[in-house]
C-alpha cells in the first residue's frame, strides 16, 4: 500500500508552547487528509478533514483556533496545536486519500505536554 | 449519527481461524474497511470491500459482507502470534468525502 509519514513521531513540550505535526503522502497525491486523535485503549476520534488548497472542516467540538490545519500541497498537511496544555496530550494520527477509496494512515505522533 | 459496533476482545489459539465481526447502521455505506493497529503504531489498511460485493479474499484474509443485515466480518486463516493486534472496522457513506466512521476496535490475542 501507499506510504504516509508523520513527523515528529513523538514530542514533549512545555505548557503554553505550540507544536507542529507534519503529515506527508510519500508516493501518491492526497486530495484529502484527515486528522485524528486517539486516547489510550480507545478508537480514533476524527478532528478535521482537509482538502488541498481549501480550509479544513472541523468536527463538532474541535476548536479550530487551537488546532490549526494547513494543507498547502497534495503531499503535505500540517496540524499545529497552539498554546498546548496537558489535556492536549494524546496520540495524533493523520490519514490520506487520493482518488481511490483506499485511505492510508501515518504512524502517529505522541504528544506529551508538561 | 451513524454507528459502527465491534466486540472488544477475541482470543484464539495459534493456527486456528479468527473471525472478527462488525455491524454498522449507515444505509448509504459505500466502502467498508478493516485496519490493524499494533501498540504505539498507526493503522495498517488490511483490506476494503465495496458495498455491492459479498466477499473478498486476499491471502489469509476473507471479508464477508451481509448488506441486508449490515454485518461485516474479517476471517483470518491460520492465525499467528504476529496477528495479535487491535482490528478496526470502518465505513464511509455516499457523499461523505471519504470520512471514516470507526468501530471501537477488537483486541485479538493469539495464544501459542
Amino acid at each position: 500500500g501507499a506510504v504516509v509519514s508523520q513527523h515528529p513521531s513523538w514530542v514533549i513540550c512545555k505548557s503554553g508552547t505550540s507544536v507542529k505535526i507534519e503529515c506527508r503522502s510519500l508516493d501518491f497525491q492526497a486530495t484529502t487528509m484527515f486528522w485524528y486523535r486517539q486516547f489510550p485503549k480507545q478508537s480514533l476520534m476524527l478532528m478535521a478533514t482537509s482538502n488541498e488548497g481549501s480550509k479544513a472542516t472541523y468536527e463538532q467540538g474541535v476548536e479550530k483556533d487551537k488546532f490549526l490545519i494547513n494543507h498547502a500541497s497534495l503531499t503535505l498537511s500540517t496540524l499545529t496545536v497552539t498554546s498546548a496544555h496537558p489535556e492536549d496530550s494524546s496520540f495524533y494520527i493523520c490519514s490520506a486519500r487520493g482518488l481511490s477509496p483506499e485511505q492510508f494512515f501515518g504512524p502517529g505522533t505522541r504528544l506529551t505536554v508538561l | 449519527g451513524e454507528d459502527v459496533e465491534q466486540s472488544l476482545f477475541l482470543s484464539v489459539r495459534e493456527g486456528d481461524s479468527s473471525v472478527i465481526n462488525c455491524t454498522y447502521t449507515d444505509s448509504s455505506s459505500t466502502y467498508l474497511y478493516w485496519y490493524k493497529q499494533e501498540p504505539g503504531a498507526g493503522l495498517q489498511l488490511l483490506t476494503y470491500i465495496f458495498s455491492n460485493m459479498d466477499m473478498k479474499q486476499d491471502q489469509r484474509l476473507t471479508v464477508l459482507l451481509n448488506k441486508k443485515d449490515k454485518h461485516l466480518s474479517l476471517r483470518i486463516a491460520d492465525t499467528q502470534t504476529g496477528d495479535s493486534a487491535i482490528y478496526f472496522c470502518a465505513e464511509t457513506g455516499y457523499n461523505q468525502g471519504g470520512k471514516l466512521i470507526f468501530g471501537q476496535g477488537t483486541e485479538l490475542s493469539v495464544k501459542p
